[in-house]
């Protein structure tokens, strides 16, 4: 199973970009890249996935190095209800099982 | 919109009880999860099914079983309720998509917080 590492915290300033990193070394050339959040009192919910491409959606956007070994969630213009645990998540177990792993979490603090 | 509930969002049991958490999804996706959240620990896997009557282990498995009878149900059992099982348990459901690859997208439920005295 691959690992994902981030930075336990991080701040922004109300409706500036925010980058959240994430590095998968090890994760495999088949494995997705997920990102949830998880707002405070709630469970977590979908961000956006990715293989190789940046992808965007209507939440954010996600850059994916070339090399697969770290990506970065783009919040494009940071709000007070972004305020929330973000989780980088690579696949666990064989097959299309659809177990995920989640790790510690950045948590993103907005000043208005 | 994709629903998951879960049976109970607060939850206070004895030590000993025989304890049933339900979770329902209504978007008929084959996979179904339990995790527990605890402060410092993040969300940790305690099962998971990928079809009916399917069942694995997750992380943390222990003192837990599941049942999963029917595709839009997955009950997690607690057999005999100890302290150290107060948690945050959040239920989740995902399609089994090929286009998403391995992993797909997980919906969640609110929550149960289960209180354990």
């Amino acid at each position: 199973d691959a690992k994902t590492t981030q930075p336990n915290s991080m701040e922004s300033n109300e409706e500036e970009p925010v980058h959240l990193p994430c590095n998968h070394s090890t994760i495999s050339g088949t494995d997705y890249i997920h990102w949830y959040r998880q707002l405070p009192s709630q469970g977590p919910e979908y961000v956006i996935h990715g293989l190789t491409s940046n992808v965007n959606n209507r939440m954010a956007s996600l850059a994916i190095a070339e090399d697969r070994k770290s990506s970065t969630l783009i919040l494009h213009r940071a709000t007070l209800r972004d305020a929330a645990v973000y989780y980088c998540l690579s696949p666990g177990g064989s097959g299309n099982t659809g177990k995920l792993i989640f790790g510690q979490g950045t948590t993103l603090q907005v000043k208005p | 919109d994709v629903k998951v509930t879960q049976s109970s969002r607060y939850l206070v049991k004895r030590t000993g009880e025989k304890v049933f958490l339900e979770c329902v999804q209504d978007m008929d996706h084959e996979n179904m999860f339990w995790y527990r959240q605890d402060p410092g620990l993040g969300l940790r896997l305690i099962y998971f099914s990928y079809d009916v009557k399917m069942k694995e282990k997750g992380d943390i498995p222990e003192g837990y079983s599941v049942s999963r009878e029917k595709k839009e149900r997955f009950s997690l059992i607690l057999e005999s309720a100890s302290t150290n099982q107060t948690s945050m348990y959040l239920c989740a459901s995902s399609p089994r998509d090929s286009r998403q690859g391995p992993g797909g997208e997980q919906y969640f439920g609110p929550g149960t917080r289960l209180t354990v005295t």
